[in-house]
């Protein structure tokens, strides 16, 4: 089994609400990742996971918090986010190159977030 | 200097043609290197990897490295319709962030 997969597939939310995103692998892969992806760019990384331990923060604000419950699940919560935050949330997930890959990232379809 | 930087498209190439994409990156330490397709609207899928230099095929796919030019390309022989997407070039500067180029837009016309 290949396959990241994210839920939900749209999120319509208001500036005061909180939701979560969620991704869930099964390939056994011991570092998963946000990226943050608008409109014709390229990816952005916003965190690394590696062995269920946060370790980037690429200096993203505080309203978006990520969680690792366990090595197959990543979610990303949700508060107080502006308009701007608008954009597709990818969730990828990798086996570290300490277990002798080259690290190929692997990308669930994403989350496509509007925020209003 | 942007990190990884990929040929300025649109690129427009005709059906069975051979479409040339072109990479450059600015971390000699860089390990690995990545081809990513993206349709519009959808995930980006990887499509080819490399890691040691010269050619590595994959079907129609063939990805080249030159680490003494800090260079990485694609080639897609006999482009399809389907081969219509955005190319994302990605590199690997450390152990795990990826480092993407804009991308360039393919177009291929029947």
């Amino acid at each position: 089994d290949t396959e990241v997969t994210q839920t939900p597939k749209h999120l319509v939310m208001g500036m005061t609400n909180k939701k979560s995103l969620k991704c869930e692998q099964h390939m056994g892969h011991r570092a998963m990742y946000w990226y943050k992806q608008k409109a014709k760019k390229p990816p952005e990384l916003m965190f690394v996971y590696s062995y269920e331990k946060l370790s980037i923060n690429e200096s993203v604000p505080s309203r978006f918090s990520p969680e690792c419950p366990n090595s197959s699940l990543l979610n990303l919560h949700l508060h107080a986010l502006q308009p701007e935050d608008s954009a597709l949330y990818l969730c990828a997930s990798s086996q570290p190159r300490d277990r002798g890959t080259y690290n190929e990232q692997f990308f669930g379809p994403g989350t496509r977030l509007t925020v209003l | 200097q942007k990190e990884v930087e990929q040929n300025s498209g649109p690129l427009s190439v005709p059906e069975g043609a051979i479409a040339s994409l072109n990479c450059t990156y600015s971390d000699r330490g860089s390990q690995s290197f990545f081809w990513y397709r993206q349709y519009s609207g959808k995930s980006p899928e990887l499509i080819m990897f490399i890691y040691s230099n010269g050619d590595k095929e994959d079907g129609r796919f063939t990805a080249q490295l030159n680490k003494a030019s800090q260079y990485v390309s694609l080639l897609i022989r006999d482009s399809q319709p389907s081969d219509s997407a955005t190319y994302l070039c990605a590199v690997t500067p450390n152990d795990y962030k990826l480092s993407f180029g804009a991308g360039t837009t393919v177009t291929v016309r029947a």
